[in-house]
């Protein structure tokens, strides 16, 4: 089973649309991650957190609102969604054991290709 | 601030060619430096890492890099492409205060027969 799972795989809605993007993960892992990927604009940040109370945002959460419902689950909502979100969506846990002297790697979920039309 | 440069987005070998992917990054601390490979249709997947210790760090599926300081670089490399390495192939770097990785555009590498 995968230790990084994201529902759906693919979506694709409409202009004004609410959307839902899920993230749950088996790893154990307190900081997860939402990123959107674009071409040739690499991954970009849009929010994490590293538990339950402590959100933060990234670089472009602008049209975004994340919830951390557990430990083992983060989702990411589009309240409107337009067509310039159109992108592919990923979510990343990373464990923090080794203190703030250390980084461990992010591990991926297989993604989210989502459409606004 | 930290930055991560990958010089070249589109890299082309042939099978069995050495494969060189370049990073460059700035960092005002001492960086953690990954490497991701995102093999088509899937998510990003750990290649390989440096924290600290020994410069020359090797990965999964044969690959390396170095860590120079001197040059603020960690250029990726293969001795001999297959042709299941064409990917997009990611640098990043540790934040500043270690709680996000900052990311390169990305390397697209196609590999021909």
């Amino acid at each position: 089973d995968a230790d990084v799972t994201q529902t759906p795989r693919n979506r694709i809605t409409k202009t004004g649309k609410r959307i839902m993007l899920e993230c749950s993960q088996t790893k154990g892992h307190d900081r997860m991650y939402w990123y959107r990927q674009d071409p040739g604009l690499g991954l970009r940040l849009i929010y994490y957190s590293f538990d339950v109370k402590d959100i933060n945002k990234g670089e472009i959460s602008d049209g975004y609102s994340v919830s951390r419902q557990a430990q083992a689950k983060f989702s990411l909502s589009l309240e409107s969604a337009i067509p310039n979100q159109t992108a592919l969506y990923f979510c990343a846990t990373r464990s923090n054991s080794g203190g703030v002297s250390s980084y461990n790697e992010q591990f991926f979920g297989p993604g989210t290709r989502l459409t606004v039309l | 601030a930290q930055s991560v440069t990958q010089l070249g987005s589109h890299v082309s070998v042939s099978e069995g060619a050495l494969v060189l992917l370049r990073c460059n990054y700035s960092s005002s601390v001492p960086p953690y430096l990954f490497w991701y490979v995102q093999y088509p249709n899937q998510g990003l997947q750990l290649l390989l890492k440096y924290t600290t210790g020994a410069t020359l760090v090797k990965g999964i599926n044969g690959f390396e890099a170095e860590f120079k300081k001197s040059e603020t670089s960690f250029h990726l490399t293969k001795p001999s492409a297959h042709m299941s390495d064409a990917a997009e192939y990611f640098c990043a770097v540790t934040g500043g205060n270690n709680r996000k990785l900052i990311w390169g555009l990305g390397t697209s590498l196609a590999v021909n027969p």
